[in-house]
Parts: structure tokens; C-alpha cells; sequence
């Protein structure tokens, strides 16, 4: 079955960063999209990234822009989140998903949280 | 970017009742719109997708409906274990958009 495990969480200083990683298997992974969505504590959900099936196409919101990078490697079925100049209103839990039909996220991992505070 | 309203924030209705949830997008997002749940400390779960596709494993009470820029969630026959909070998710356009949730009580 799909299992997505992330991973490189902690807590950091503002300005600081940080590489998330999204381990992916049960699914071929190379033949779908991947997105990163973060939840603030005791917040909703927030849509943060999303990489096309190759790495070919990447999109952001506008928050993270210039400061987050979506990447992937499909030799070792591994999602990244390079998230680079950190404020503390970038804590949240992270989580990544598996691109489902329409492109909206379908499975999603258990997340992994980033705290920034000085 | 796409703003989502979604109504109400929080609602209690009784076991067996009926439930509806409503959330408007700022333009026309066509049918790119699905809905999650979320239970304290899990990940979010799909329940519906292309506004009125039922995610495989969901329950036949979840049902949803919609166009345009209105879009609704309705439970029907409400169970305890759907005591969670709900979002809408709109992937007509990056970057996408999720309404901001509605706590339900059962």
C-alpha cells in the first residue's frame, strides 16, 4: 500500500534552514506528482508546494516563494523541501502527499514538524 | 489567488441528522474541488474529489455537489466517528487554495 514517511523536522532558528524529506513506497513514484502542505498549530491547512511526475514543473504559494525549494529524486523515490530563511510563521507540521486523480492530494504522510524560534 | 470561504466554522448536530457544508470560491473553479477530513493529530483524508466523486473507501453518506463558485459537503445518516474538522481544496488554478475548515460535532 502507498506509505509516504517524512522526516527532517526540528526546531531551528528564524533565518536558518532546513532540508524536509519524504520518503515514498507502495506506488510508482516516478509517474506522479508530489505536493507539501503545512498545518500551523492549532491552525488549517495550508497548500505549500507542488512538483510535477519528472521535476520539469514547480509551483509554490506566495509565502514561500524565493525561499522554499521543491525538488525530488525518483532514483531513490525521495520528495525534498529545501526551506531556506525561516520565520517563526513558517512552524507548522509539514506534511507531503502523492498527486491523486484531478492532481489533488489523495495519500498523504503522518508529517513531520518544524518549529522556528529563536 | 483563489480565496475559499468556507461555512459554517463549527457546528454540533446529533447522531443520524443530516449535515451540510458550504464553501464559495472568490472566481469560477469549474469543478476542480475536493474535500478532506481531519480527526486531532492525523492527516488530512480524502473523501471527495472533481466536487462530487467519491474517493475510493468512503463511505456512500458522503456526497458533494456544485459549481461555479459554490461548492457543498453533505453527510448524511451522521456517525460519532465523523466528529472531525473539514476542509475544501481548489485545484483549478495555483497556487491551490484550502477553505479554513469546519469543526463538526456529532
Amino acid at each position: 500500500q502507498v506509505q509516504l514517511v517524512e522526516s527532517g523536522g526540528g526546531v531551528v532558528q528564524p533565518g536558518r534552514s532546513l532540508r524536509l524529506s519524504c520518503e515514498a513506497s507502495g506506488f510508482s513514484f516516478r509517474t506522479y506528482g508530489m505536493h507539501w502542505v503545512r498545518q500551523a498549530p492549532g491552525k488549517g491547512l495550508e497548500w505549500v508546494a507542488f512538483i510535477v511526475y519528472d521535476g520539469s514543473d514547480k509551483y509554490y504559494v506566495d509565502s514561500v516563494k524565493g525561499r522554499f525549494t521543491i525538488s525530488r529524486d525518483n532514483s531513490r523515490n525521495t520528495l525534498f523541501l529545501q526551506l531556506n530563511s525561516l520565520r517563526t510563521e513558517d512552524t507548522a507540521v509539514y506534511y507531503c502527499a502523492k498527486e491523486g486523480n484531478d492532481v489533488l492530494p489523495d495519500y498523504w504522510g503522518q508529517g513531520t514538524l518544524v518549529a522556528v524560534s529563536s | 489567488a483563489i480565496q475559499m470561504t468556507q461555512s459554517p466554522s463549527s457546528l454540533s448536530t446529533p447522531v443520524g441528522d443530516r449535515v451540510t457544508i458550504t464553501c464559495r470560491a472568490s472566481q469560477g473553479i469549474r469543478n476542480d474541488l475536493g474535500w478532506y477530513q481531519q480527526k486531532p493529530g492525523k492527516a488530512p483524508k480524502l473523501l471527495i474529489y472533481a466536487v462530487s466523486s467519491l474517493q475510493s473507501g468512503v463511505p456512500s453518506r458522503f456526497s458533494g455537489s456544485g459549481s461555479g463558485t459554490d461548492f457543498t459537503l453533505t453527510i448524511s445518516s451522521l456517525q460519532p466517528e465523523d466528529s472531525a474538522t473539514y476542509y475544501c481544496l481548489q485545484d483549478y488554478s495555483y497556487p491551490y487554495s484550502f477553505g479554513q475548515g469546519t469543526k463538526l460535532e456529532v
